[in-house]
């Protein structure tokens, strides 16, 4: 099946520091990528759908300034958290779509997950 | 606004059958997606319908009636890894997810 790797896997940063996390698909090419974060024993939050070569779209409550996405490619995405606190420790998933079959079809991938520790 | 329910807890017996539901209000509809999700994993894609009608992938079925606003998906032959929780989206009409807060399927001997 379709492969989407994240990386790093797990980060460990201080606080006023920024991460960048890569979520890339290896075999296919993704016009969307997708961002989550998820904090234990709940669900998935998406924080915003990357489209290549435009600007992502933000959920309400996630500050774009923080979370600066940018979608390069059509294989690559970009999550840096700028100035990160220990609040926005988590885990941060990223999936892509990949059209299959006709127009209207789509199979979603999602990477691994990076686990993100600020202290 | 938009809304994705589905059961928080279910409970079922190795070898046997579960459905879990999935009942959703969206602004629109461009397909529905189940995901598995083990503690600590990130999710795993397992089906995504469009059109009504159901939809069999081994021991996973899925089904959607969109008239309804409503799916299920159907698991046969419990084995005690499929505990996990499963996570139902839609896509909606700016081709967003949105998110089920996920079942909790506990599979007891």
């Amino acid at each position: 099946g379709a492969v989407v790797s994240q990386h790093p896997s797990r980060v460990i940063c201080k606080s006023g520091t920024s991460v960048k996390i890569e979520c890339r698909s290896l075999d296919f090419q993704a016009t969307t990528m997708f961002w989550y974060r998820q904090f234990p024993k709940q669900s998935l939050m998406l924080m915003a759908t990357s489209n290549e070569g435009s600007k992502a779209t933000y959920e309400q409550g996630v500050e774009k300034d923080k979370f600066l996405i940018n979608h390069a490619s059509l294989t690559l995405s970009t999550l840096t958290v700028t100035s990160a606190h220990p609040e926005d420790s988590s885990f941060y998933i990223c999936s892509a779509l990949r059209a299959s079959g006709g127009s209207f079809s789509y199979e979603q991938y999602f990477g691994p997950g990076t686990r993100l520790t600020v202290t | 606004g938009q809304n994705i329910d589905q059961p928080t807890e279910m409970t079922a017996t190795e070898g046997a059958i579960v459905q879990i539901n999935c009942t959703y209000q969206t602004s629109g509809f461009n397909g529905l997606f189940w995901y598995q999700q083990h503690a600590g994993e990130a999710p795993t894609f397992l089906s995504y319908n469009v059109l009504d009608g159901l939809e069999e992938k081994g021991r996973f079925s899925s089904f959607l009636s969109r008239s309804k606003g409503y799916s299920y998906l159907l698991l046969k032959e419990l084995q005690m890894k499929d505990s996990a929780s499963y996570l139902c989206a839609v896509m909606d009409s700016n081709y967003q997810l949105i998110w089920g807060a996920g079942t909790k399927l506990i599979i007891k001997p």
